[in-house]
C-alpha cells in the first residue's frame, strides 16, 4: 500500500486559500488519490477523489500532476468550520481493501 | 450518498463489562466493513476487516478474543468489546467501501471504561 506523507499543520486566515500537499511516490496504477476531512468526535467525511489532472466539486479542488507521485488539496476561501484535520489517502481499488490513515494535517483558521 | 449508521455514538461502561457497537448500511449492502480505533489526538487506525457470513480478519496486535466482530448480514456489523478496561477507552469507528476508491464512514463511538 502507498504510504502518503503531508505536513503535520497548517494555520490560515478566514477567507484565504489553503493548498495542502501529499505526496505519494509508491503509488500504484490502480490506485485512487482520496481526501477526507475529520471534526473531533466525528467519522472522517469525503472531501474529493481523483485519479489524474484537476478534479473539482462544490468544496474543493484536487491536483495531480501527470506522474502522480504527489497531490494537492485546495480549499478556496476557508472559514472558521474549516478548522479540521485533513487525511490524504491513497485508495487500492479492490474491494475488501481498507484505508489505511496517516498522520494527516491539522489546520487552523483563525480569524 | 451511501450511509453507514454507527450506535451508540457514546458510551460509558464500568471496567469488566462488554459493550457491543453496531454498524448498518442505509441504502447498500457491505460484504465488507472496517473497523478502526482512534486515540486522542492520534489518527485512525485499522483494527480488523469485518466479512459478511465469515471470520473477521484481524490486525496485528488486535486481541480477536476482546473484540469480537459479528458481520452476520449484508446491512449489519457489530463490534464487541469484552471484558473492557480502562485502556479500550478510545473511539470506535466503522467504514464500508462504497465504490472504486470510495468509502463512507460511520459517525463514530466513543467508549469510556470506568
Amino acid at each position: 500500500l502507498a504510504k502518503t506523507t503531508q505536513p503535520i499543520s497548517m494555520d490560515s486566515y478566514e477567507g484565504q486559500e489553503v493548498n495542502i500537499t501529499c505526496s505519494h511516490n509508491n503509488i500504484a496504477t490502480n490506485d485512487y488519490i482520496t481526501w477526507y476531512q475529520q471534526f473531533p468526535s466525528q467519522g472522517p467525511r469525503f472531501i474529493i477523489q481523483g485519479y489524474k489532472t484537476k478534479v473539482t466539486n462544490e468544496v474543493a479542488s484536487l491536483f495531480i500532476p501527470a506522474d502522480r507521485k504527489s497531490s494537492t488539496l485546495s480549499l478556496p476561501r476557508v472559514s472558521l468550520s474549516d478548522t479540521a484535520v485533513y487525511y490524504c489517502l491513497v485508495a487500492f481499488n479492490q474491494a475488501g481493501t481498507a484505508l489505511i490513515f496517516g498522520k494527516g494535517t491539522t489546520l487552523s483558521v483563525s480569524s | 450518498g451511501a450511509v453507514v449508521s454507527q450506535h451508540p455514538s457514546w458510551v460509558i461502561c464500568k471496567s469488566g463489562t462488554s459493550v457491543k457497537i453496531e454498524c448498518r448500511s442505509l441504502d447498500f449492502q457491505a460484504t465488507t466493513m472496517f473497523w478502526y480505533r482512534q486515540f486522542p489526538k492520534q489518527s485512525l487506525m485499522l483494527m480488523a476487516t469485518s466479512n459478511e457470513g465469515s471470520k473477521a480478519t484481524y490486525e496485528q496486535g488486535v486481541e480477536k478474543d476482546k473484540f469480537l466482530i459479528n458481520h452476520a448480514s449484508l446491512t449489519l456489523s457489530t463490534l464487541t468489546v469484552t471484558s473492557a478496561h480502562p485502556e479500550d477507552s478510545s473511539f470506535y469507528i466503522c467504514s464500508a467501501r462504497v465504490g472504486a476508491g470510495s468509502y463512507t464512514f460511520g459517525s463514530g463511538t466513543r467508549l469510556t471504561i470506568v
